[in-house]
């Protein structure tokens, strides 16, 4: 009965290095969000995903940022030439249906020095 | 737009009641959520309402809806030390309805033995 995997938990980068944050969803789970989480703030959304096609992506920074989340295997996102404004927590969330409740993993921690 | 806001901060005694409040500016929103996120966790849904209730009972969980004011609250009753954590409201986007949430900044409960 395995939840929504997210690895690495933590991640450190310096400025300038790519970024690769993995999640696995709910097994039977075919939609999957990514939120951001800054320091002392709430989860801000980022992009909406179902399996080979990016459904919204209104929350995702214009530059740097990409999203993937192919037929076979985990969703990735991919943070290029990170900077130090990059650090945050960064969940992602699955579902098994649009709209329908989400279930969230334990985040990756990511820490840009 | 979508906003959700929040109080920052809560302090009660174990034993009493917790509130937390919630208002919110969307006024097609269809779920509205009640998330708990413990220190370098990942969140857990704790209930959710449907915008057409105004009220749902969980155990020690309440949830009140006042939607014409657009305001949402958690009552937990008999609170615990193990209760301590951040609360977030969450709106599921009525725009189009991907499902994605949309958060308030949390509320940080502490419960004091």
């Amino acid at each position: 009965n395995a939840g929504v995997m997210q690895n690495p938990r933590h991640l450190v980068r310096r400025r300038g290095q790519e970024a690769r944050l993995r999640c696995s969803p709910v097994k039977g789970h075919s939609h999957v969000y990514w939120y951001r989480q800054l320091p002392e703030e709430g989860l801000k959304f980022m992009v909406y995903l179902q399996k080979e096609n990016i459904i919204d992506e209104s929350g995702m920074p214009k530059e740097r940022f990409s999203a993937e989340f192919p037929k076979e295997g985990p969703s990735i996102l991919r943070i290029q030439q990170v900077v130090r404004g990059d650090s945050a927590a960064y969940f992602c969330a699955s579902s098994f249906g649009q709209g329908d409740e989400q279930y969230f993993g334990p985040g990756t921690r990511l820490t840009v020095t | 737009g979508e906003d959700v806001e929040q109080s920052l901060f809560l302090s009660v005694r174990e034993g009493d009641s917790s509130v937390i409040n919630c208002t919110y500016t969307d006024s097609s929103s269809t779920y509205l959520y009640w998330y708990k996120q413990e220190p370098g966790a990942g969140l857990q849904l704790l209930t959710y309402i449907f915008s057409n209730m105004d009220m749902k009972q969980d155990q020690r969980l309440t949830v009140l809806l006042n939607k014409k004011d657009k305001h949402l609250s958690l009552r937990i009753a008999d609170t615990q030390t193990g209760d301590s954590a951040i609360y977030f409201c969450a709106e599921s986007s009525g725009s189009g309805n991907t499902g994605k949430l949309i958060f308030g900044q949390g509320t940080t409960l502490q419960v004091k033995p």
